[in-house]
């Protein structure tokens, strides 16, 4: 199975900080990559496919990048709204797996 | 607009079955691939069984392996997970997801979920 390691597992950052998280698979999955949004409470959102594609209706201040195994995902002006948990998953191969999560919280 | 619907939560003992229902609307369901996660209370998410689009092909996760059955009516655009000798460790929220493409397991509409509980 494959295994991704998120980092950090949370960070404070303040509205307009530019923020980074971090993805880490335990074996290559080439570009076989999605980040996800969830709010408490809600179903998760899909925000980046392909490592790097950005999902239809989702703003640019998003963006993903990365391959085989390390992978970033990018807040480039942090908004209110983003305030939420942020999960990697891996597309290629089966079991499909997820990261342990990256939640955004008010500095 | 695209709509996923689940049903079928609740409480049961461990032990029990129970069968989760996920009624799509707003796109070509025989058309795309379907998942299951879960999440449990507090925690990450979880994938669970996903299917192609003919159903032809399954997969799951070694932790329901044998015990879930994942199925498709692509007549009625519903999905199915059945879930039988449930264990404590799996209650959780229940999603559905729709994938991308037909094969491709990258999941851009999710359904509100569906707690399941197991508890005795």
């Amino acid at each position: 199975d494959i295994q991704m390691t998120q980092s950090p597992s949370s960070v404070s950052a303040s509205i307009g900080d530019r923020v980074t998280i971090s993805c880490r698979a335990s074996q290559g999955i080439s570009s076989w990559l999605a980040w996800f949004q969830q709010k408490p409470g809600k179903a998760p959102n899909l925000l980046i496919y392909a490592a790097s594609s950005l999902q239809s209706g989702v703003p640019s201040r998003f963006s993903g990048s990365g391959s085989g195994t390390d992978f970033t995902l990018t807040i480039s002006s942090l908004q209110p709204e983003d305030f939420a948990t942020y999960y990697c998953q891996q597309a290629i191969s089966f079991p499909l797996t997820f990261g342990g999560g990256t939640k955004v919280e008010i500095k | 607009e695209v709509q996923l619907v689940e049903s079928g939560g609740g409480l049961v003992q461990p032990g029990e079955s129970l069968r989760l229902s996920c009624v799509a609307s707003g796109f070509t369901f025989s058309s795309y691939a379907m998942t299951w996660v879960r999440q449990a209370p507090g925690k990450g998410l979880e994938w669970v069984s996903a299917t192609r689009d003919s159903g032809s092909n399954t997969a799951y996760a070694d932790s329901v392996k044998g015990r879930f059955t994942i199925s498709r009516d692509n007549s009625k655009n519903t999905l199915y997970l059945q879930m039988n000798n449930l264990r404590v460790e799996d209650t959780a929220v229940y999603y559905c997801a729709k994938g991308t493409t037909g094969s491709t397991y990258y999941f851009n509409y999710w359904g509100q979920g569906t707690l399941v509980t197991v508890s005795s």
